[in-house]
């Protein structure tokens, strides 16, 4: 079984400043986590991912994360919000075995303030 | 690659009406998945093919819902006697081989009248 919380609904900072978005895991397994951006009436695009090896792992647009097993967390950060980054998260756990289905947070929307 | 392409994009319906939506992959994903978004909500599992053969199914998927991917390339989707609770986005994802990564498609979302 897998779980994720992610912490705030809503998130607001002003641009410039940090972004921190968090996400805590269940996982049975060793998980695959993942974050994933949607914009208003789109799809999902993954933002990063970690599998294996290094913890702290890059993606696009400047936003790293961070697996923390003892922590059991996967928190986004990103250290200059810009007014583009305005969206909704969402941080997702599958297996790495089986189907990999996966299961999403509730999501949490940045909102950038000018 | 053109990634994944979902049809139609939206879909308003009357309650009690059938509905289909079609998913199409990248190219030689052999993975795909259904998931549906409500508002507020993050995605939730519905159903996965490896190929042609349908593999798991939620138990959000209930007797109203089928799909199918008979070649093993795009995949359709069909909601019978569509209710007001079924409005949502309806999203697919394919997947490659052991590559770890879903890649999603735009989503159709769907108003039931």
């Amino acid at each position: 079984a897998q779980s994720v919380t992610q912490l705030g609904s809503h998130v607001s900072v002003s641009e410039g400043a940090l972004v921190l978005l968090r996400c805590n895991y269940s996982s049975s397994v060793p998980p695959y986590l993942f974050w994933y951006v949607q914009y208003p009436n789109q799809g999902l695009q993954l933002l990063l991912k970690y599998t294996t090896g290094a913890t702290l792992v890059k993606g696009i647009n400047g936003f790293e994360a961070e697996f923390k097993k003892s922590e059991t967390s996967f928190h986004l950060t990103k250290p200059s919000a810009h007014m583009s980054d305005a969206a909704e998260y969402f941080c997702a756990v599958s297996s790495s075995g089986g189907y990999q289905k996966v299961t999403f947070g509730t999501g949490t929307k940045l909102q950038v303030i000018p | 690659d053109t990634g994944v392409s979902q049809n139609p994009r939206h879909k308003i319906t009357k309650r009690g009406q059938n509905v289909t939506f079609r998913c199409d992959p990248i190219s030689e994903h052999n993975r795909l998945y259904w998931y549906r978004q409500t508002l507020g909500q993050g995605p939730e599992f519905l159903t996965y093919f490896q190929n042609e053969a349908q593999l798991e199914k939620s138990r959000l998927l209930s007797d109203r819902f089928s799909a199918e991917r008979p070649k093993g390339s795009f995949s359709t989707l069909e909601i019978q006697r569509t209710e007001q609770g079924d409005s949502a986005m309806y999203l697919c994802a394919s997947r490659g081989g052991l590559a770890e990564t879903q890649y999603f498609g735009p989503g159709t979302r769907l108003l039931v009248l």
